[in-house]
């Protein structure tokens, strides 16, 4: 079967850094997606890997190895307002999303 | 970026009464939209692809004739929760591909939500 997992909760710091972590076993490969949903809404994009590596995107970056099934985001200088649910999800080879279950993030001053 | 909006955002109905949630992908055409629903502190669980065109595809236990989806049109797709229930109530989400090779990735874009309550 298909499976994504990411921890249920982390707490950070305000101005620190965290790192979340998604492992995945899908059928197939084509891309693994971070969104971030606070909570009463819809999910936002943060970030697409589809190639080994980190990508960054401002205070955001997100990593993926392929090889081992794994990624992570990292999130720098953690603000109030990056408290949200994390999610990590993996286009496979139908183009069908799959979803983990969310990492809920709580920033403490 | 494209943008999704959803129709209502909120709506209480009484139970046995049919609900209809509207998708529709505001700057960009969407042959595909997703259905999903999300209960407190749970992931998004894919209901349903929709369709341009053709009949929506329904994911191992959903019932088609319960959430009725018609994709009438490039940017609308609807969903209707029929003869509802109160174990109904949830948080529908529904969300597009742009298909028209105006987004970089094969991200999805997400309609705001809409929040059902069956009493």
């Amino acid at each position: 079967g298909q499976n994504i997992d990411q921890p249920t909760e982390m707490t950070a710091t305000e101005g620190a850094i965290v790192q979340i972590n998604c492992t995945y076993q899908t059928s197939g490969f084509n891309g693994l997606f971070w969104y971030q949903q606070h909570a009463g809404e819809a999910p936002t994009f943060l970030s697409y890997n589809v190639l080994d590596g980190l990508e960054e995107k401002g205070r955001f970056s997100s990593f993926l190895s392929r090889s081992k099934g794994y990624s992570y985001l990292l999130l720098k200088e953690l603000q109030m307002k990056d408290s949200a649910s994390y999610l990590c999800a993996v286009l496979d080879s139908n183009y069908q999303l799959i979803w983990g279950a969310g990492t809920k993030l709580i920033i403490k001053p | 970026g494209a943008v999704v909006s959803q129709h209502p955002s909120r709506v209480i109905c009484k139970s046995g009464t049919s609900v209809k949630i509207e998708c529709r992908s505001l700057d960009f055409q969407a042959t595909t939209m997703f259905w999903y629903r999300q209960f407190p502190k749970k992931s998004l669980m894919l209901m349903a692809t929709s369709n341009e065109g053709s009949k929506a595809t329904y994911e191992q236990g959903v019932e088609k004739d319960k959430f009725l989806i018609n994709h009438a049109s490039l940017t609308l797709s609807t969903l209707t929760v029929t003869s509802a229930h109160p174990e109904d109530s949830s948080f529908y989400i529904c969300s597009a591909r742009d298909t028209s090779g105006g987004s970089s990735y094969n991200e999805q874009f997400f309609g705001p939500g809409t929040r059902l309550t069956v009493l």
